[in-house]
């Protein structure tokens, strides 16, 4: 079985520029996360898809960020423009339903992005 | 407010010695606990998850235990390898389609 897809793997630019992020999950998984990773911390939770909807964005800085998952499938998580503190790993994560009933929650490798 | 405390913060060990990572949550009300590896530069592997009537999983050389009273969970890892080098996130699962909480994780480095 294939895992969560993600690219690109790494990432550098400068603030204020924009930048996007491509997430493909486990076919079958109607729940597609996104989770910020600051170095030394937990991921924490951006946005969370249920098929094309959105369940909850309450943690999502709305004013520079933006997901999307027009089809159900694949997903993009955008940051326009760029903050110096947006420097993390962007983990995107699927599972079969919702992971508060126990489902588990696969990880792709991640996106480290860097801004300078 | 749902948290994760995890302990210790690193942590090195020798080949082949074993060690116990802890994990102190106050998610409620609680429904499931996991632990996760997460190798430097990929995204965090499951490696048990416990409901609130297990009070112990294994894992291979991964053990996790569970107190839903005390809200503790540990992870022991036996005759520990080089390639256990990781960090080790407990994630605390609350009822109800809300948010996992994670821990900030343990860094465990084995050395030979």
């Amino acid at each position: 079985e294939a895992g969560v897809a993600q690219s690109p793997r790494y990432k550098i630019i400068e603030k204020r520029q924009s930048v996007a992020f491509w997430c493909n999950p486990i076919s079958g998984h109607a729940t597609l996360y996104w989770y910020q990773q600051i170095l030394g911390q937990g991921p924490k939770l951006l946005i969370q898809f249920q098929n094309n909807g959105v369940v909850d964005d309450s943690q999502l800085p709305k004013d520079r960020f933006s997901a999307e998952r027009l089809k159900g499938v694949d997903s993009t998580l955008k940051i326009q423009p760029a903050k110096l503190e947006d420097s993390a790993v962007y983990l995107c994560a699927s599972s079969l339903g919702l992971a508060g009933v126990s489902h588990e929650q696969y990880f792709g490798p991640g996106t480290r992005l860097t801004v300078t | 407010k749902n948290q994760v405390e995890q302990s210790p913060q690193s942590l090195i060990i020798l080949e082949g010695k074993n060690c116990t990572l802890q994990c102190n949550y106050t998610v409620s009300p609680f429904s499931n606990l996991r632990w996760y590896k997460q190798d430097t530069g990929r995204g965090p592997v499951s490696l048990t998850i416990m409901t609130f009537s297990e009070n112990t999983k294994s894992n291979g050389r991964y053990t996790a235990t569970l107190d839903a009273d005390t809200k503790q969970s540990s992870l022991h890892i036996t005759a520990s390898q080089l390639s256990d080098s990781a960090s080790y996130i407990c994630v605390v699962s609350a009822v109800g389609n809300t948010p996992l909480v994670f821990g900030k994780g343990t860094r465990l480095s084995v050395i030979a």
